[in-house]
């Protein structure tokens, strides 16, 4: 079992969908949380920083951690073309102070 | 621009030689991360540095080895190449250990 769990999709939506994505992670040493954009093969971009349980919302993007269900989602308002691209779940781990990745979930919005 | 320079972009190069690649980090940043990211493998830790010292090692084979300079840039030497090396390296950085880490945008290695 991978340490982090992530449908890699692709998952198409229409221009203005809400998006969700999801990742599961299995180390409960994992305490920081980010979600990152990657456009073809460029350098990940981050998006979201948290390290709580909760909601965490900036701009039309909201991240939401629940520690009890070892569950991260980002949530997408009003998604747009732009938004196409791989979006990857990176958890922290304590120890190493390291981020591990999922595998990726490829977006595709449709105009 | 993440402020994460790495050089060089995109490199070519034969089965059995050696390559570096360079990362200069963001300004004020301590902690330098190595990441591997290929097809099949996705993004994958290589190591960590902090102000000069190795603070952790991940999924990093013994034929590859890096080191961080007083400067504060790192460099990744890559030795003794497979077909399989092939693959996007990135740099990374943060100011610390823990805080957000900030990527690069890659160094593109093909062995032919």
């Amino acid at each position: 079992q991978k340490e982090v769990e992530q449908d890699p999709g692709p998952l198409s939506v229409p221009e203005g969908a809400i998006v969700s994505l999801n990742c599961t992670y299995s180390n409960s040493a994992f305490q920081y949380f980010m979600w990152y954009r990657q456009y073809s093969r460029k350098g990940p971009e981050l998006l979201m920083y948290t390290y709580s349980s909760g909601n965490k919302e900036d701009g039309r993007f909201t991240a939401q951690v629940d520690k009890s269900s070892k569950y991260i989602s980002l949530f997408i308002r009003d998604s747009q073309p732009s938004d196409s691209a791989t979006y990857l779940c990176a958890i922290m781990d304590t120890g190493r102070r390291a981020l591990t990745f999922g595998s990726g979930t490829r977006l595709q919005v449709q105009p | 621009d993440s402020g994460v320079t790495q050089t060089p972009k995109h490199l070519i190069t034969a089965t059995g030689q050696r390559v570096t690649l360079r990362c200069s980090p963001r300004s004020g940043d301590l902690s330098v991360y190595w990441y591997q990211q290929s097809l099949d493998q996705g993004l994958q830790f290589l190591i960590h540095y902090y102000n000069g010292e190795e603070r952790a090692k991940g999924n990093i084979l013994e034929r590859f080895s890096a080191q961080q300079f007083p400067d504060l840039h790192s460099e990744l030497n890559l030795s003794s190449l497979e077909l399989g090396d092939s693959a996007l390296y990135f740099c990374a950085s943060s100011q610390g250990s823990g805080n957000t880490i900030y990527f690069g945008e890659g160094s593109w290695l093909t062995v032919v």
